[in-house]
């Protein structure tokens, strides 16, 4: 079974500047997560997508973040514009329920983001 | 409101030594509690996970946890290390009531050294 695969694997941008990054689930997973995971600390859920609905996107800073998950599958993370403290790895997990208890969630290798 | 306390942010242990990293939770409900590994520029991996059945929890690669509701602790312990577990170790909390927002919240991650 093929795993979660995220592109590009790292990217390095000016400040300012845009950037998206780009998440396959795995095939049949209804639940698709976004996470930032800052040096040193633990990752931070920004936005949880059950099909192609937002279930939760409390801490997504959405004055630059947004996020999209077109026919209930790949999902793009996008960026505008970019600022220093952004420099984080992005995570990106599925799971197969739509109820808590089916909810292993499974990582992607995740995006490496450098803002300089 | 959950999260989760994993005390040392690094550990180094003797190649055959005990393994030995600490997590505890807070929770309003009974939750359900996990481990991650991250081994470096990879995505995280699912150790074990307690869901409310045995509390003696046995995972993969002979790691084992135990959730103690009295001391709201869920270690994570192997009895011998092997120099391939040098990883970063994440401890996670979810609450398995919310249905749909079966949001995961990590601790800050313990990064274990394994010494010949």
């Amino acid at each position: 079974e093929a795993g979660v695969a995220q592109s590009p694997r790292y990217k390095i941008i000016e400040k300012r500047q845009s950037v998206a990054f780009w998440c396959n689930p795995i095939s049949g997973h209804a639940t698709l997560y976004w996470y930032q995971q800052i040096l040193g600390q633990g990752p931070k859920l920004l936005i949880q997508f059950q099909n192609n609905g937002v279930v939760d996107d409390s801490q997504l800073p959405k004055d630059r973040f947004s996020a999209e998950r077109l026919k209930g599958v790949d999902s793009t993370l996008k960026i505008q514009p970019a600022k220093l403290e952004d420099s984080a790895v992005y995570l990106c997990a599925s799971s197969l329920g739509v109820v808590a208890s089916e909810g292993e969630q499974f990582f992607g290798p995740g995006t490496r983001l450098t803002v300089l | 409101a959950q999260s989760v306390t994993q005390l040392g942010s690094h550990v180094s242990v003797s190649e055959g030594a005990l393994v030995l990293l600490r997590c505890n939770y807070s929770s309003s409900v009974p939750p359900y509690l996990f481990w991650y590994v991250q081994y470096p520029n990879q995505g995280l991996q699912l150790l074990l996970k307690y869901t409310s059945a045995a509390t003696l929890v046995k995972g993969i690669n002979g790691f084992e946890a135990e959730f103690k509701k009295s001391e709201t602790s869920f270690h994570l312990t192997k009895p011998s290390a092997h120099m391939s577990d040098a990883a970063e170790y994440f401890c996670a909390v979810r609450n398995p009531y919310t249905g749909t927002a079966s949001k995961l919240t990590f601790g800050t991650g313990t990064r274990l050294q394994v010494t010949l």
